[in-house]
């Protein structure tokens, strides 16, 4: 069965600091990845999404970028951070093809001070 | 217009009441639907898909109005665990997330 793993659970960085959050996705090959950020009491905000390696789209122009180095590695990154980056960023996965749902990983609660 | 938008809520029922919320969509090039939800603090998760002839899974049941491009799922028998956010989710290209409904099942 396919799962998805994402890191760290939590994180309170200082403003300005660089940023690297890791998702990994096993029991499937070629899955497109998404990473979501979740603003406190707001809705889902697609942030990037992949259908390959090396394959990034980004859907809200901010100071995050994303990379897909493996097929199934998604890493979603900053140089630095601002207060406004504060909340809870999910990364999903979903088959290539079809309308299929996402599944999503645990989520990293994210807090810049 | 957003792509997708529901009724914030609360929703605030009895347990064993039946809930039943709706979300509209814009885009009528929307292929398919679901309902996804979210407990405090955690990740979405799948419910159920919704179909066109519309569907049930046990106490839930969805379904979906293409003409007036609506979705709604209705929850009966209302159980304390069914409090959460729920999200209407459809896809005309990729999925796109309405900011949910609350629902909270006093006892």
């Amino acid at each position: 069965s396919q799962t998805i793993h994402q890191w760290p659970a939590t994180l309170v960085q200082p403003v300005g600091s660089p940023l690297s959050l890791e998702c990994t996705v096993e029991g499937t090959s070629n899955p497109n990845l998404y990473w979501y950020r979740q603003a406190a009491g707001r809705g889902l905000q697609l942030l990037f999404y992949s259908v390959g390696i090396g394959q990034i789209s980004s859907e809200v122009p901010q100071n995050l970028s994303a990379s897909r180095p493996q097929d199934r590695q998604f890493i979603l990154s900053s140089k630095k951070l601002l207060l406004s980056d504060s909340g809870f960023y999910l990364c999903a996965w979903s088959p290539t093809g079809g309308n299929y749902g996402y599944t999503f990983g645990s989520g990293t609660r994210l807090t810049v001070v | 217009r957003k792509e997708v938008e529901q009724d914030p809520g609360p929703f605030n029922v009895p347990e064993g009441a039946t809930v039943a919320f709706n979300c509209t969509y814009s885009n009528s090039a929307s292929q398919s639907f679901f309902w996804y939800r979210q407990d405090c603090r955690k990740e979405p998760k799948l419910l159920m898909s919704v179909y066109s002839s519309g569907n049930e899974d046990g106490r839930f049941t969805a379904q979906l109005n293409r003409a007036s491009q609506y979705i709604s799922l209705l929850i009966r028998d209302s159980k304390l665990s069914d409090s959460a956010t729920y999200l209407c989710v459809v896809n005309p290209y990729r999925l796109s997330f309405g900011a949910g409904t609350t629902v909270t099942v006093r006892a």
